[in-house]
């Protein structure tokens, strides 16, 4: 079946660190690609998407690319702010079955 | 974000004993998930609707069981809770199935078994 593996956390960095956070997948096809994000005290919200191959989802400074050669989608901004901190899902949409990773606890240090 | 209103928002139970949970929405959307969250496990699905009457299972549907009537309204019960079965319980809809769909979640309801 379907799975997304995602890099175990928490992820803790200092503020103005680059990020990245791997993101692997297994699915048939062409699955569409997304990065969620949970803030404390909330819900789960899209922060960004990726469709096809070798597209690029971009939002907030966050960025992942779509590689179907790697089976990988892995998120990375370049400087994280304190307001960052959230934990971080990972997830694919086939055939409208919509996986999710274990989810990254990320901590951003001031 | 879609109006998605999760009841009830918590609820303590016991062993042995059914459990329903509502997961109501006013967007007219197709698409319905149900997906439990837990420490360690993140989201995990448990059944979804593509349509009235419309059902499958998910990763962990042992247990659970579904039903959706209208439109705007998926039910998930619990038909014998378990203590393992204490969870955060999250509700999705989805416009269509347009590969740039994305989800819209819910409140949740937080679930204790005892």
């Amino acid at each position: 079946g379907n799975s997304v593996t995602q890099m175990e956390g928490p992820v803790t960095l200092s503020e103005e660190a680059f990020l990245t956070i791997n993101c692997t997948y297994t699915a048939t096809g062409y699955p569409s690609l997304f990065w969620y994000v949970q803030y404390p005290g909330e819900g789960l919200q899209l922060l960004l998407k990726a469709t096809k191959a070798d597209d690029k989802g971009s939002n907030k400074g966050f960025e992942a690319t779509y590689r179907k050669e790697t089976t990988s989608f892995h998120l990375e901004k370049g400087s994280v702010q304190v307001s960052d901190s959230a934990v971080y899902f990972c997830a694919l949409d086939r055939d409208d079955k919509i996986i999710f990773g274990k989810g990254t606890r990320l901590h951003i240090l001031p | 974000d879609a109006g998605i209103t999760q009841s009830p928002r918590h609820k303590v139970t016991e062993t042995g004993t059914p459990v329903t949970l509502r997961c109501h929405q006013t967007e007219n959307h197709r698409y319905m998930y149900w997906y439990r969250q837990d420490p360690g496990h993140g989201l995990r699905l448990i059944h979804y609707s593509y349509g009235v009457k419309d059902t499958d299972k998910g990763e962990v549907s042992d247990g659970y069981s579904v039903s959706r009537s209208k439109t705007e309204d998926f039910l998930l019960t619990l038909e014998s809770a378990t203590s393992s079965q204490t969870s955060v319980y999250f509700c999705a809809t989805k416009t269509g199935s347009a590969t740039n769909e994305k989800l819209f979640f819910g409140s949740g309801t937080q679930l204790s078994v005892l």
